[in-house]
């Protein structure tokens, strides 16, 4: 079975700054999709990047980037120039379009911002 | 383009009853799915239905239940309600061909 591993429960950065959030997946599939969603306190679930697996430039969505190592199975989120706004719960998740589920999460990364 | 909608946002049960929820897809999005958001367990699929048709199930007991109507509104039914069944309820939608989904506000259901 597929799974997908946040080993940062909680991260915080500085406004302005970099950060990076950490995601592992298991899966013995090699054509898959792999997303970061954010979900702030509201608890609307916005979709905040996609990555195909058989593409292998990296995502980016303005402030926005990842770094996929298929290899690894690593997919981590950069966000640049941190903002207030970008305080939330932040998952990963693993799709395969033959998969029993449709989406698998990680347990999430709580983002704090320091203004 | 209007994003996913749920109905009711908020709902509170008394165990043993049984509840209904209510999810309309983003126009054009024929995939609907259903998660349960929960502190100890995290986020865990419940189903998928595409064109009136259950595609998949996640592990959860019988008592969960869905359906899918013509215009791909989908409901979701849990029925004799448990204290272990508060949760946020969760729908999201997928365009065609597409795996990504879009997720709608949730029904926060809490049972007493």
């Amino acid at each position: 079975a597929q799974t997908v591993t946040q080993s940062q429960p909680e991260m915080s950065v500085q406004e302005a700054e970099t950060v990076t959030l950490s995601c592992t997946y298991d899966t013995s599939e090699s054509d898959y999709y792999l997303f970061w969603y954010k979900q702030p306190p509201s608890r609307q679930m916005i979709l905040v990047i996609r990555q195909e697996a058989y593409k292998q430039q990296n995502a980016t969505e303005n402030r926005f980037s990842v770094n996929f190592q298929k290899a690894a199975k690593s997919f981590s989120l950069k966000i640049s120039d941190s903002q207030l706004g970008d305080a939330a719960m932040y998952f990963c998740a693993y799709a395969w379009e033959g998969g029993s589920e449709k989406l698998v999460f990680g347990k999430g990364t709580k983002l704090t911002v320091n203004p | 383009k209007a994003g996913v909608t749920q109905t009711p946002r908020y709902l509170i049960k008394t165990r043993g009853q049984q509840v209904t929820l209510s999810c309309s897809p983003i126009s054009g999005h024929r995939s609907v799915s259903w998660y349960q958001q929960t502190p100890g367990q995290g986020l865990q699929f419940l189903f998928e239905y595409f064109s009136e048709t259950q595609r998949n199930k996640g592990n959860f007991p019988g008592r969960f239940s869905g359906r899918q109507f013509s215009n791909s509104r989908s409901e979701m039914n849990v029925s004799t309600l448990e204290l272990g069944d508060s949760a946020l309820y969760l729908c999201a939608s997928s365009p065609p061909n597409r795996e990504e989904q879009y997720f709608g506000p949730g029904t926060r259901l809490t049972v007493t």
